[in-house]
């Protein structure tokens, strides 16, 4: 049963689309994040989310919109696609002692 | 400010030799530290996890930590690499600001058959 899943694993677009990205997770943790992994394989937070109010906007371009319907999803909403937008997307679940949980990853590939 | 740096990039070992991937830190207080591994492909898997108590941690995988507060540092060891353990290592310090924790750049762990 998995802890933290995402969907799509894989994502391939043209600029100026806009997608979305899902994320659930069934451990019952109130906080969750975005972030956002660069070709060099640097993690940047992007969001947080604790029982679905954003706690952390880390200078997120505004075509980067969060949602968190319950405390068990938060998605992530991009408009308008860049280049610079193609990485990997990780959405996490945070536990004790600010223990991370992450899901396997969406791969965005923006052409 | 609070910061976390691993100063090996890339490290390149052969299978069956000892492994030591380095941490440091920036931290007011006594940090949570953590590491966790990256198989290719796949997301992040916690290794180990300090918060207190027994300055070295066992983990997963055969992995264990010390914390050494008077050096600031995290190190990760394993005795015996295994081709398997090949992967992207992340240290992580918390909680900073809003109770996030900040990941280091990694080290891409390569193994000689």
């Amino acid at each position: 049963d998995t802890a933290v899943s995402q969907t799509p694993k894989y994502l391939v677009t043209q600029m100026g689309n806009d997608k979305s990205i899902k994320c659930e997770q069934n451990l019952g943790h109130d906080t969750m994040y975005w972030y956002k992994q660069d070709s060099k394989k640097f993690l940047k937070i992007m969001f947080s989310y604790n029982n679905k109010e954003l706690i952390i906007n880390e200078t997120v371009p505004n075509r980067f919109s969060p949602k968190s319907p319950d405390k068990a999803h938060l998605n992530l909403h991009i408009n308008s696609l860049e280049l610079g937008d193609s990485a990997v997307y990780f959405c996490a679940s945070q536990g004790l002692q600010e223990t991370q949980y992450f899901g396997p990853g969406t791969r965005l590939l923006v052409l | 400010a609070q910061s976390v740096t691993q100063p090996d990039i890339h490290i390149t070992v052969s299978e069956g030799a000892s492994l030591e991937l380095r941490c440091n830190y920036s931290y007011g207080a006594t940090p949570y530290l953590f590491w966790y591994v990256q198989s290719p492909g796949q997301g992040l898997q916690l290794l180990l996890k300090y918060f207190s108590g027994d300055t070295l941690v066992q983990g997963i995988k055969g992995f264990e930590a010390e914390f050494k507060r008077s050096q600031s540092s995290f190190n990760l060891r394993k005795p015996s690499v295994h081709w398997s353990d090949a992967a992207e290592y992340f240290c992580a310090v918390g909680p900073t600001s809003y109770d996030k924790v900040i990941f280091g750049p990694g080290t891409s762990l390569s193994v000689i058959p």
